[in-house]
């Protein structure tokens, strides 16, 4: 199975960096997505990591580390809009589907 | 874009009814999810199915079954629905890499 961690809140200031960081202990690993859900609505695709080092992506960036079992989402120039849950997501590689066991998630509030 | 569209947006049940949550996906995705989603759980994985009339359970299978007749459409199926069962469901699919959810219907038991 997998287990996964990550913190269940953080607070930062508009124009900031924050780092939210997801340890996972796996049975097998093919990915590790991150995902943004704001209040009320369906998560949406952020990124996804299969190979170790940083993926950048405009404002976010997310970090691999396999051998660490680490994985962290870098978010630069916080916006009021980034304030969301962020769910870390580990994808499974032992089935045809590919299913992901998700983390509970890290709400993050961005204040001005 | 993927459009991932769930049945009902909110849903109130009695307890020991039959409930059925429809799932219908427009870009062909093999891959079809049913998770829950509730406060200080996360998103834990009901069923999922990677086929037309193929199924497997996720994480809480108990209480729950799935049907997949047609490859858009993935329906989640309450058998006797229960208290325990207020919930958030979200529907998802994929083809490789990511997931494409659907709005979510939240369901009360009551």
């Amino acid at each position: 199975g997998q287990n996964i961690d990550q913190p269940t809140e953080m607070t930062a200031t508009e124009g900031a960096i924050v780092q939210i960081n997801c340890t996972y202990q796996t049975s097998g690993f093919n990915g590790l997505f991150w995902y943004q859900q704001h209040a009320g609505e369906a998560p949406t695709f952020l990124s996804y990591n299969v190979l170790d080092g940083l993926e950048e992506k405009g404002r976010f960036s997310s970090f691999l580390s396999r051998s660490k079992g680490y994985s962290y989402l870098l978010l630069k120039e916080l916006q009021m809009k980034d304030s969301a849950s962020y769910l870390c997501a580990v994808r499974d590689g032992s089935t045809n589907a590919g299913k992901s066991t998700f983390g509970d998630g890290t709400t993050l509030t961005v204040k001005p | 874009d993927v459009k991932v569209t769930q049945s009902s947006r909110y849903l109130v049940k009695r307890t020991g009814e039959k409930v059925f949550l429809e799932c219908v996906q427009d870009m062909d995705h093999e891959n079809m999810f049913w998770y829950r989603q509730d406060p200080g759980l996360g998103l834990r994985l009901i069923y999922f199915s990677y086929d037309v009339k193929m199924k497997e359970k996720g994480d809480i299978p108990e209480g729950y079954s799935v049907s997949r007749e047609k490859k858009e459409r993935f329906s989640l199926i309450l058998e006797s629905a229960s208290t325990n069962q207020t919930s958030m469901y979200l529907c998802a699919s994929s083809y490789r890499v990511e997931a494409f959810f659907g709005q979510g219907t939240r369901l009360t038991v009551v």
